[in-house]
């Protein structure tokens, strides 16, 4: 049972506009979460996170937005830019759990068209 | 500074054979990690190393899974008798400490095609 799940497997976004790239979860002992950026033939690279006592966290173009009560969480990319264009992981995790690994969805494909 | 290796970055073999997957994580990082990501899904954690002990390995797939850290750096992750199942692209990660607040950076992964 995939417990972070990305519904879309694939997005299509105009260069200058917004991309919003969607997770949902099922856990609720998850209180930290995380996006990952992955280009091809390398491993993914950390972009942006958010704890749970928090509902929104900005870095530059990319921002995280968390509705706990939805179990869901969105990643806005504005305005996007064609090297964006990658596979986006959602992936969560429980502080203090004993596993300490992070637990994944499939990722989404955004493809950034001129 | 050198980021996390991987070796090697593609292995084909024979079902049944035994592979070993070699990861040399960042320097000075305590905290070591391995996944797998199989066609189409997301990113599977198996374990987790910090220094050279694996709290839990129930994340290991099955009893022909086994992984190893010396000195509490390199990492092995062995696998025996492989299936077809096992094909995937199997990923190693490091962090400064173990935690989920800590960032974890990945390697560039290894491909293992098991025929």
């Amino acid at each position: 049972d995939q417990q972070v799940k990305q519904n879309s497997p694939s997005l299509s976004v105009q260069e200058g506009r917004i991309s919003i790239l969607n997770c949902d979860y099922t856990n609720s002992m998850f209180d930290y979460f995380l996006w990952y950026k992955k280009y091809p033939a390398e491993g993914p690279t950390f972009l942006i996170s958010i704890s749970s006592i928090k509902d929104k966290n900005e870095d530059g173009r990319f921002t995280v937005f968390l509705n706990k009560s939805a179990k869901h969480l969105s990643l806005h990319i504005v305005p996007s830019q064609p090297g964006d264009s990658a596979v986006y992981f959602c992936a969560a995790s429980e502080f203090g759990g004993g596993a300490d690994g992070l637990t994944f969805g499939k990722g989404t494909h955004l493809i950034i068209q001129p | 500074g050198a980021g996390v290796s991987q070796s090697p970055s593609n292995k084909v073999t024979e079902k049944g054979k035994d592979v070993e997957l070699r990861c040399d994580p960042i320097s000075g990082h305590t905290a070591l990690y391995w996944y797998r990501q199989s066609l189409g899904q997301g990113l599977e954690f198996l374990i987790y190393f910090q220094g050279n002990s694996a709290p839990d390995k129930s994340g290991l797939p099955s009893d022909r899974f086994s992984a190893e850290r010396t000195g509490g750096s390199v990492s092995t992750l062995t696998i025996q008798r492989t299936q077809q199942e096992d094909s995937a692209v199997y990923l190693c990660a490091s962090s400064l400490v173990s935690g989920a607040y800590n960032e974890q950076f990945f390697g560039p992964g290894t491909r293992l095609t098991v025929l």
